[in-house]
């Protein structure tokens, strides 16, 4: 089945700085990407996806490249900014399946 | 904006005892999910359900578990005899369909004592 890794697992960057995730999946037969933002005591919230006949989406201070050819998925925030500070976790869906495997998180600490 | 939301936030309960989960998904999607999240772990999927009837399950999902949709609007897990390693938040989802994105209640708190 599908194996999603994402490092790190933690990361604090400053104020103003950029953060990059990275994530890497098993199952070249994927072909859903999304980022989830999980905040303390609240559901993961969808901050953007990707799909596989995309190569790079950008919304905003956010954006996510995707490397099907080494199975590997990327998230960068750029102008970071105290409020991105959650948990960050990737996630993978396959063809034909529903279901979504997520990586194991990324604490991302914004420092002001 | 419509939400998905998700009943009781916190639930205690004694090992061995039957605890069901509640979660009211979106009025207009036809999939739904249950994930669950150990302290401090990664989300795990548990199970997919659409037109009424289990999709898809991953191994956690065993005889102890299962769902349901009594009234087209509820979306419940039951754990038939709860165990101390099922403490865990418990998340549904929903999505409007294969194509969409997966919505996320708040979740619900399972303490297992």
């Amino acid at each position: 089945g599908e194996n999603v890794e994402q490092h790190p697992s933690t990361l604090s960057v400053q104020e103003g700085d950029s953060a990059v995730i990275k994530c890497t999946y098993s199952d070249s037969a994927s072909n859903y990407f999304p980022w989830y933002k999980q905040e303390l005591g609240k559901g993961p919230q969808l901050i953007i996806d990707i799909r596989s006949n995309v190569g790079e989406k950008k919304d905003q201070r956010i954006a996510v490249t995707l490397n099907k050819t080494a199975k590997h998925f990327s998230l960068h925030i750029t102008e970071t900014q105290p409020e991105d500070s959650a948990v960050y976790f990737c996630a993978a869906s396959g063809a034909g399946g529903q279901n979504f495997v997520f990586g194991p998180g990324t604490r991302l600490s914004v420092l002001p | 904006e419509p939400e998905v939301t998700q009943t009781p936030s916190h639930q205690v309960t004694q090992m061995g005892q039957e605890v069901i989960l509640r979660c009211v998904p979106i009025s207009n999607h036809l999939y739904f999910y249950w994930y669950r999240q150990i302290l401090g772990q990664k989300v795990e999927f548990l199970v997919s359900f659409y037109n009424n009837e289990i999709s898809e399950k991953s191994e956690i999902f065993d005889d102890q578990f299962s769902v349901e949709r009594p009234d087209g609007s509820n979306f419940t897990l039951k754990i038939r005899s709860t165990k101390l390693e099922d403490s865990a938040m418990y998340f549904c989802a929903s999505r409007m369909d294969s194509n969409n994105e997966q919505f996320f209640g708040p979740g619900t708190r399972l303490t297992v004592l």
